[in-house]
């Protein structure tokens, strides 16, 4: 089945430094998601993308949806505190079909 | 617009229980996912309703069903409660044109 690989595992950053984060996968995808989680909550919809090469902003945070279809990155520019949780991508078919990556989660230190 | 709702948030069982939990897409949408979410296994997918059909389904066993009435509510099944089966249990509906999927907060079940 489709898989996605998204790296880094985690992170420990000093607040205001930048963060990236991306996920890579074998097969190809029409839409590409950002959610991010907080502990005990279910995951919050952050960026969505839809075009190859597309690059969207929100806020602090802007995403990529690769070239080739098969990858995305995720940008967090001068972190904040609050920025901690853990952050999913999602690939999703025309079929409605969704995979997600594992997370990565993110640790802020003040 | 009211976000997706699930009910009950925690729910505490022991082994060989069953239990029914529920969710509440947002106002017009017609599909409803299940996902189960354990440290270290990410979103595990268990089945998509739409229109009160099975559209989509993961690799779980049967004890994990599902269904889907006719204004588009939820409801997950678990029967012969294992340890294992201890996760928070996420529902995630979508209907958009663009059929991005919205998350509830999700039911944490402890199976004791």
């Amino acid at each position: 089945g489709q898989q996605l690989n998204q790296s880094p595992q985690s992170m420990f950053i000093q607040e205001g430094e930048d963060v990236s984060m991306n996920c890579t996968s074998s097969s190809i995808f029409n839409t590409w998601l950002w959610y991010k989680q907080d502990p005990g909550e279910g995951p919050v919809l952050l960026i969505a993308l839809y075009k190859a090469g597309e690059l969207t902003s929100n806020g602090r945070l802007t995403a990529q949806f690769g070239i080739t279809r098969k990858d995305s990155f995720l940008n967090i520019s001068a972190s904040i505190p609050s920025d901690v949780g853990i952050y999913f991508c999602a690939g999703r078919t025309n079929a409605g079909k969704s995979t997600f990556g594992d997370g990565t989660t993110l640790t802020v230190k003040p | 617009k009211a976000g997706v709702t699930q009910t009950p948030r925690y729910l505490i069982k022991t082994r060989g229980q069953q239990v029914t939990l529920s969710c509440s897409p947002i106002s017009g949408h017609r599909s409803v996912s299940w996902y189960q979410q354990t440290p270290g296994q990410g979103l595990q997918f268990l089945f998509e309703y739409f229109s009160e059909t099975q559209r989509n389904k993961g690799n779980f066993p049967g004890r994990f069903s599902g269904r889907q009435f006719s204004n588009s509510r939820s409801e997950m099944n678990v029967s012969t409660l294992e340890l294992g089966d201890s996760a928070l249990y996420l529902c995630a509906s979508s209907g958009d044109f663009k059929n991005i999927q919205y998350f509830g907060a999700g039911t944490r079940l402890s199976v004791l």
